[in-house]
């Protein structure tokens, strides 16, 4: 199974902060690389897919980047309803795969 | 709207069996791989199945650890997503979610459903 890594696990940051998560996999991922976003107590939203293309209503101000092993979710301006624990998921191949989560909290 | 409802969640003794439902909504559930996706309490998600679609024999896919005990499968006259869950064990607890994926490579998991919770103690 190809593993993900992300760094850090958790961070705090103020609101205004540009925020930075890093994911890495074990593997090449072709750049099947997804991110999302949990809010407490609420459901998972996918925020980037293949590495880069922002979903349709997500915010202009989440981006992400990186190819082949390295891939980066970048929040260029935190705001409060970001404070969230976010997630990378490959799915270059079976199974697909989880990071173990960045929670970003209030600093 | 695409609107997925799971249900059929619930406390059930180790070794015990449970089905849980997804209902679909809002789109054409014939064209779509399904898959359902699960999260222990204070843990990240996990994945735990996939069907395909009728273009793809309904083929599965499985996590190792619920291999041989889940099985998925669909009803595409009722828009519906199944999981059977047999031989439970304590680990097996966890908010179970399904969710949509395109027939490619590149659209996974988005939405997600609201989930139903499994919880597995004697």
């Amino acid at each position: 199974d190809i593993q993900m890594t992300q760094s850090p696990s958790a961070m705090s940051a103020s609101v205004g902060d540009r925020v930075t998560i890093t994911c890495r996999a074990s593997q090449g991922i072709n750049n099947y690389l997804d991110w999302f976003q949990q809010r407490p107590g609420k459901v998972p939203k996918r925020l980037i897919y293949s590495a880069s293309t922002l979903q349709s209503g997500v915010p202009s101000r989440f981006s992400g980047s990186g190819s082949g092993t390295e891939f980066t979710l970048t929040i260029s301006s935190l705001q409060p309803e970001d404070f969230a624990t976010y997630y990378c998921l490959q799915h270059n191949s079976y199974p697909p795969t989880f990071g173990q989560g960045t929670k970003v909290e209030i600093k | 709207e695409v609107q997925l409802v799971e249900s059929g969640g619930g406390l059930v003794q180790p070794g015990g069996s449970l089905r849980l439902s997804c209902a679909a909504s809002g789109f054409t559930f014939s064209d779509h791989y399904m898959d359902w996706v699960r999260q222990a309490p204070g843990k990240g998600p996990e994945w735990v199945g996939r069907i395909r679609d009728k273009a793809n024999s309904y083929t599965t896919e499985y996590a190792a650890s619920v291999k041989g005990r889940f099985t998925i499968s669909r009803d595409d006259s009722k828009n519906s997503l199944y999981l059977q869950m047999n031989s439970l064990k304590a680990e097996d607890t966890a908010v179970y979610y399904c969710t949509r994926s395109s027939t490619g490579w590149f659209d996974w998991f988005d939405p997600w459903g609201q989930g139903t919770l499994v919880t597995v103690s004697s």
